[in-house]
């Protein structure tokens, strides 16, 4: 079973505009980490927020983490079409070293 | 330094054939993990090793086994290999000390497709 669930499944917008991204998780994790898979790229790496942290800046990246949530979001600002691509929320839980994915949100950014 | 490399890229297979995958991770980085993503149940954790040891286990079959070796390079082997394997299979290196999980960078994938 999946730990996250992103939110929305899809997203389309215009570039220039922000995308918001939410991901909900199911046990208490360690740390909790975004990336991002295009077909040119593959999947990479954007930011990991630590559970005793509460917001993340990368670039134009902006993670936000509520424990007591037991959610996170993703915001891109000013998106490219570039950003187009599937986000995906990942957790550790625990002493475990398994990376627990959420199934993505597709994000389509328009010219 | 170079990524994560994973041959091959494309595999195609029949039904109880086998198959094996290797992976040859970051320059440095001791620990190995393989994952299999698929349209309908994305990304799931197959597996770890660490110095040629296997750290953690995902809930898949027998079937599904893997290895380390000493400088790192890891290999993963699917046996009877049936319909429902097909997939992408990624693999994500790691430094894999200490005691927290740390960032994980992922090769390319082998496409997997059983006929």
């Amino acid at each position: 079973s999946q730990q996250g669930e992103e939110d929305p499944q899809a997203l389309s917008i215009q570039e220039g505009e922000n995308a918001t991204m939410n991901c909900s998780y199911k046990t208490s994790i360690n740390n909790l980490q975004w990336y991002r898979q295009n077909s040119g790229r593959g999947l990479v790496h954007l930011i990991l927020i630590r559970s005793n942290e509460r917001e993340k800046h990368s670039g134009r990246l902006r993670v936000t983490l509520d424990t007591s949530k037991k959610s996170s979001s993703l915001l891109i600002t000013a998106s490219r079409a570039a950003d187009t691509a599937s986000y995906f929320c990942a957790t550790y839980a625990g002493n475990n070293r398994k990376l627990i994915w959420g199934l993505g949100t597709s994000l389509a950014v328009n010219p | 330094k170079a990524g994560v490399t994973q041959t091959p890229r494309y595999l195609i297979k029949t039904r109880g054939q086998q198959v094996t995958l290797s992976c040859s991770p970051i320059s440095g980085h001791r620990s190995v993990s393989w994952y299999q993503q698929t349209p309908g149940q994305g990304l799931q954790f197959l597996f770890e090793y660490f110095s040629e040891t296997q750290r953690n286990k995902g809930n898949f079959p027998g079937r599904f086994s893997g290895r380390q070796f000493s400088n790192s390079r890891s290999e993963m082997n699917v046996s009877t290999l049936e319909l429902g394997d097909s997939a992408l299979y990624l693999c994500a290196s790691s430094l894999g000390a200490g005691g927290l999980p740390d960032t994980q960078y992922f090769g390319p994938g082998t496409r997997l497709t059983v006929l």
